[in-house]
């Protein structure tokens, strides 16, 4: 079965400053790979994905991830910050090789970032 | 375009009764999924339908169940509620293709007292 570790479960930072939120998977021939937001009392938006090609995904709100296969790694990395940023991130993945039944997400725990002033 | 919609979004029930959440996904979605999110065990899929067919299913208890209408509504059931069935339940929708993600609810948050 598919595990997401999500390494740092609170990550604080200045506004305006670079950060990286970390994320590896349990292997498996091929992944799918998603990071969700959450702000407080909402549901969970898709902030970016990587299916195939391209290893670097962007978002439209400055949001970058690279898939590192070696590494099992998707870490997600912003250059600078806003207030707004501040919400929870969920790294999760799917694995479609077991099958078309397989659509499931399995997420990791989160990582609160709290963007101060 | 309207988004997932859940419905009730609070609802606070006593153990031992059953509670029904409704989902609504986004018009010609035809994939539903549901996820239970707590504090300790953090975001767990419970089951997605596809045409009204369950395609797959999580590792909850028999007391968990759902359906799929033709209309592509779901709903799940929670028999028998217990204390520790407290939890922000989430609806997420799909073409049902990978290529364009889950799209979820804002979900319902359930109590159980």
């Amino acid at each position: 079965a598919q595990s997401v570790t999500q390494l740092d479960s609170q990550v604080p930072v200045f506004e305006e400053a670079p950060v990286e939120l970390r994320c590896n998977y349990s292997s498996s021939v091929s992944v799918y790979l998603f990071w969700y937001v959450q702000y407080p009392n909402q549901g969970l938006q898709l902030l970016l994905k990587y299916l195939s090609g391209s290893t670097l995904v962007e978002s439209i709100n400055g949001f970058e991830a690279e898939f590192n296969k070696s590494q099992t790694s998707f870490h997600l990395r912003k250059p600078s910050v806003h207030i707004s940023d501040t919400a929870e991130y969920f790294c999760a993945v799917s694995d479609p090789g077991s099958g078309g039944s397989n659509y499931k997400l399995t997420f990791g725990k989160g990582t609160l970032l709290t963007v101060n002033p | 375009k309207a988004g997932v919609t859940q419905t009730p979004r609070y609802l606070i029930k006593t153990r031992g009764q059953q509670v029904t959440l409704s989902c609504s996904p986004i018009s010609g979605h035809r994939s539903v999924s549901w996820y239970q999110q707590t504090p300790g065990q953090g975001l767990q899929f419970l089951f997605e339908y596809f045409s009204e067919t369950q395609r797959n299913k999580g590792n909850f208890p028999g007391r968990f169940s759902g359906r799929q209408f033709s209309n592509s509504r779901s709903e799940m059931n929670v028999s028998t509620l217990e204390l520790g069935d407290s939890a922000l339940y989430l609806c997420a929708s799909s073409l049902g293709d990978w290529g364009y993600g889950y799209t979820f609810g804002s979900g319902t948050r359930l109590t159980v007292v």
